[in-house]
């Protein structure tokens, strides 16, 4: 495997199930962000971890619960979602030693809450 | 205010003729970074191009350069010889601060169409 890798690529839940989305980079990168990417908006950031700890929450529902094992894993836990949370999410990692230190994204989740 | 503005919402252009995509920011940072990615129908975001904000020239990236307008705060995004795999969502984004974690801000992407 090489990047970053997100599973499932797409997942249909209901209001009332949990469920999870697993991204792993194989780059060797310290820091790790969730997007969310909803038709015709700005991409949102949602969390981010650098060096394993979590050092941005852009208001997020709690509803969302991320995960930082390690530096290569980041897990996305969800719960009792709406159907406004159907969207695209994005996993991306960066290395934060060095300027023009760009993000490699993974594939993305298609969720779908019904 | 947004931070990074792009008023293009779809282009069109011919296979092999060249492409503008414009982009503006906003910022009183110093120093700060700017992205263009490109978002194939797959989903996917692939980083094409940086310019830093110390850069005196402007970058380039094969067939991909960055018209950097410090004084404008503008960034936009040169395609030459445009193909009809270049056909996705573009978007600008900015990197604001010297390092440290990574806070991007996206703007809302320009959808080109490449036409045979």
């Amino acid at each position: 495997e090489t990047g970053v890798t997100q599973t499932p690529r797409h997942l249909v839940m209901g209001m009332t199930n949990k469920k999870s989305l697993k991204c792993e980079q194989h780059l060797g990168h310290n820091a790790m962000y969730w997007y969310k990417q909803s038709a015709k908006k700005p991409l949102e950031l949602m969390f981010v971890y650098n060096f394993k700890e979590q050092t941005e929450n852009n208001s997020v529902p709690s509803r969302f619960s991320p995960e930082c094992p390690n530096s290569s894993h980041l897990f996305l836990h969800l719960h009792t979602l709406q159907p406004e949370d159907s969207a695209l999410y994005l996993c991306a990692s960066s290395q934060e030693d060095r300027d023009g230190n760009e993000q490699y994204f993974g594939p993305g989740t298609r969720l779908t809450v019904t | 205010a947004q931070k990074i503005t792009q008023t293009q919402p779809g282009m069109f252009v011919q296979e092999k003729e060249a492409v503008t995509l414009d982009c503006t920011y906003d910022t009183s940072d110093q120093s700060y970074g700017l992205f263009w990615y490109k978002q194939p129908s797959s989903g996917e975001m692939i980083f094409l191009i940086y310019q830093g904000s110390y850069d005196e020239q402007n970058a380039t990236e094969g067939r991909y350069s960055l018209n950097f307008q410090k004084a404008r705060k503008s960034a936009n995004l040169v395609i030459s010889a445009s193909q009809l795999g270049d056909s996705a969502m573009y978007f600008c984004a900015m990197r604001e601060g010297p390092g440290g974690y990574q806070k991007v801000t996206f703007g809302t992407g320009t959808k080109l169409q490449v036409i045979p």
